[in-house]
């Protein structure tokens, strides 16, 4: 049974800081995916990593994949407080397994 | 280009009811995925329809059941409510359906079982 890990679970940092989340899955896939949650709300596609060494940038958001390690991280540059949300890796085999997802919190 | 459409967004039911969901998906795509949201289990995979049929399941008990109708627009049906289905219920859409495609969720339904 395939199974993603996500950490940190809980995750608080400062406006203007950098900081990683870490996605491990069990499985070979090379079909990956980062999506964003606000409370109450429903999921946003964020990236979408198709193979081996994939990198994709959006604004203050970098995503990477590498699956030899079965490791994918979603990078934050100098975050800013809109980027506080819910944050979810899923591997795709027949179907998306999701991480637990992790919690960011920016503070001003 | 519509998005993925569910309805209704609120539900409240009583322990031993059972409610249908409905999920229109993005126009074209004919795969339909259902997830369950709860704090505790995270967001779980019930099942998945393309064309009308049931191409993967999860491991749900069989009070959770789901078809798709010919306009590829899906319904989940769950039976005898229990107080645990109380959930955020996520339907995705997809031209193919995995592992070829990028899903689209909807609004998600939120289901309260009192």
């Amino acid at each position: 049974e395939l199974k993603v890990e996500q950490n940190p679970l809980f995750l608080s940092m400062q406006e203007g800081k950098n900081y990683t989340i870490y996605c491990n899955y069990s499985t070979t896939s090379d079909r990956l995916y980062w999506y964003r949650q606000d409370p109450g709300k429903s999921l946003e596609s964020l990236f979408v990593l198709l193979s081996n060494g994939a990198v994709k940038q959006e604004g203050r958001l970098m995503a990477s994949l590498d699956t030899k390690a079965r490791l994918s991280t979603l990078h934050i540059t100098a975050a800013v407080h809109d980027l506080s949300a819910t944050y979810f890796c899923a591997v795709e085999d027949e179907k998306l397994t999701f991480g637990t997802g992790t919690r960011l919190t920016i503070i001003p | 280009k519509a998005g993925v459409t569910q309805t209704p967004r609120y539900l409240i039911k009583t322990r031993g009811q059972q409610v249908t969901l409905s999920c229109s998906p993005i126009s074209g795509h004919r795969s339909v995925s259902w997830y369950q949201q709860t704090p505790g289990q995270g967001l779980q995979f019930l099942f998945e329809y393309f064309s009308e049929t049931q191409r993967n399941k999860g491991n749900f008990p069989g009070r959770f059941s789901g078809r798709q109708f010919s306009n590829s627009r899906s319904e989940m049906n769950v039976s005898t409510l229990e107080l645990g289905d109380s959930a955020l219920y996520l339907c995705a859409s997809s031209s193919q359906g995995a592992p070829n495609t990028e899903a689209f969720f909807g609004q998600g339904t939120r289901l309260t079982v009192v």
